[in-house]
């Protein structure tokens, strides 16, 4: 079954440093996502992306972030200076469809700054 | 702005009892309404949703929802627990609108099933 990956599955990283956090979407999808889930708390919508280019985006998506597609496959999310409170675990997503269909995510990635 | 509320952080239910997992939510149009589940250190697993039509929804590992407008709820069930089914459990809307584009879900908090042997 066709399954939405992302690398690493771990990250830690001093506070003020640029991460990038990569995802390898369904092959065939054509939206993708990304969310964060800090500890304990629920899952938060960050932006989705469609046609190389931002669709949507929370408020918590501010100027530290970005999103790339940088080849056919791969969908990154970069934070340029990472702060304390961007310790989160953050998930990839992908649909084939914008609204009526579910979205399928990846295991996440668990960003720890310190 | 759309919003889902999970009134329960935790329900435990005694295996082969039915479970019931609330979800009330509310958008400015019609919803598209979505169950996942999360097991620990995991991401998050679809179960179910709905669009339109019947309004009783089956999904997956026997998991069924039933929307009522009315109530604006999306209530999650399963006549049957099982252990396996103890997890993390969000609701998540989907606001219909008009201009379409790939909007994200809003999450519920999520609430904790515990089912116990």
């Amino acid at each position: 079954e066709p399954e939405v990956t992302q690398t690493p599955s771990h990250q830690v990283t001093q506070m003020g440093q640029e991460v990038i956090l990569r995802c390898v979407p369904i092959s065939n999808h054509l939206y993708f996502y990304w969310y964060r889930q800090i500890l304990g708390q629920k899952v938060e919508f960050l932006v989705s992306f469609y046609n190389n280019e931002i669709s949507e985006k929370s408020e918590i998506f501010d100027d530290q972030f970005s999103v790339e597609r940088p080849d056919g496959s791969n969908f990154t999310l970069k934070i340029r200076s990472t702060k304390l409170e961007d310790s989160a675990m953050y998930f990839c997503a992908s649909s084939s469809r914008p609204m009526n269909t579910e979205a399928f995510f990846g295991q996440g990635t668990r960003l720890t700054v310190v | 702005a759309q919003s889902v509320a999970q009134p329960e952080d935790q329900v435990n239910v005694a295996e082969g009892n039915p479970l019931t997992v609330k979800c009330t939510y509310s958008v400015s149009g019609n919803p598209y309404l979505f169950w996942y589940v999360q097991y620990p250190n995991r991401g998050l697993q679809f179960l179910l949703k709905y669009i339109t039509g019947d309004n009783l929804v089956k999904g997956s590992y026997g998991f069924e929802a039933e929307f009522n407008k009315s109530q604006t709820s999306f209530h999650l069930k399963k006549p049957s627990a099982l252990v396996s089914d103890s997890a993390l459990y969000f609701c998540a809307v989907r606001d219909i609108k008009s201009g379409g584009g790939a909007d994200g879900l809003t999450f519920g908090k999520g609430t904790h099933l515990i089912i116990q042997p």
